[in-house]
């Protein structure tokens, strides 16, 4: 099967811009879940979703949205950047089973 | 709130060597430990796990311990090499309805040749 694929791999944004960052999970895998990772802060959960429906949320402000379409793919958009949101942002897909397996990432850069 | 620490921060091992990263829970609910390794300019890969229910795992170098009284939890690799250099993180989350991993800072393991 593929990966978790991610788009874009990079991108670079001024702030006050907003974002959509896309993940297609593994073939068959219904929750998708957003992480934040950045040197200070590390690993941090943004939001899972399942079936199209949001299940749990991290401690983001609002600004961090997200969304799950009928075909599991996920897209999460972050409005009215701001410096401190530039960050790796990791998108992680999860079958029947425990194991979640994550995405190569987008790198945003808030300039 | 739920948190996972772990320590050390940093880890230098001689190749050959074992080397023991630790990590806390503070969710007693908490019921499913991974561990993923994440090489540099690359995705977190899931290299081992263990549920509550069990004590320990292994996979050839590498193991698992779960201490669930103590809410501890420890990675062991064994006769270290130098592509088991990375950063390994911990996490730990409660598998029911929901899935939300609380991840630990993170081990910069570099084994020396």
């Amino acid at each position: 099967k593929a990966g978790v694929t991610q788009t874009p791999r990079y991108l670079i944004k001024t702030r006050g811009q907003q974002v959509t960052l896309s993940c297609s999970p593994i073939s068959g895998h219904r929750s998708v879940s957003w992480y934040q990772q950045t040197p200070g802060q590390g690993l941090q959960f943004l939001f899972e979703y399942f079936s199209e429906t949001q299940r749990n949320k991290g401690n983001f402000p609002g600004r961090f949205s997200g969304r799950q379409f009928s075909n599991s793919r996920s897209e999460m958009n972050v409005s009215t950047l701001e410096l401190g949101d530039s960050a790796l942002y990791l998108c992680a897909s999860r079958g029947d089973g425990y194991e979640q397996y994550f995405g190569p990432g987008t790198r945003l850069t808030v300039t | 709130g739920e948190n996972v620490e772990q320590h050390p921060s940093t880890l230098s091992v001689q190749e050959g060597d074992s080397a023991v990263i630790k990590c806390t829970y503070s969710d007693s609910a908490s019921n499913y430990f991974p561990w993923y390794k994440q090489e540099l300019g690359k995705r977190p890969q899931l290299i081992i796990d263990i549920r509550s229910n069990v004590g320990e795992k292994k996979d050839q170098r590498i193991a698992v311990t779960l201490n669930k009284t103590a809410k501890h939890f420890s990675l062991h690799i064994t006769e270290t090499q130098p592509e088991d250099s990375a950063v390994y993180f911990c996490a730990a989350t409660l598998m029911d309805s929901s899935y939300k991993l609380i991840f630990g800072s993170g081990t910069r393991l570099l084994v020396r040749p």
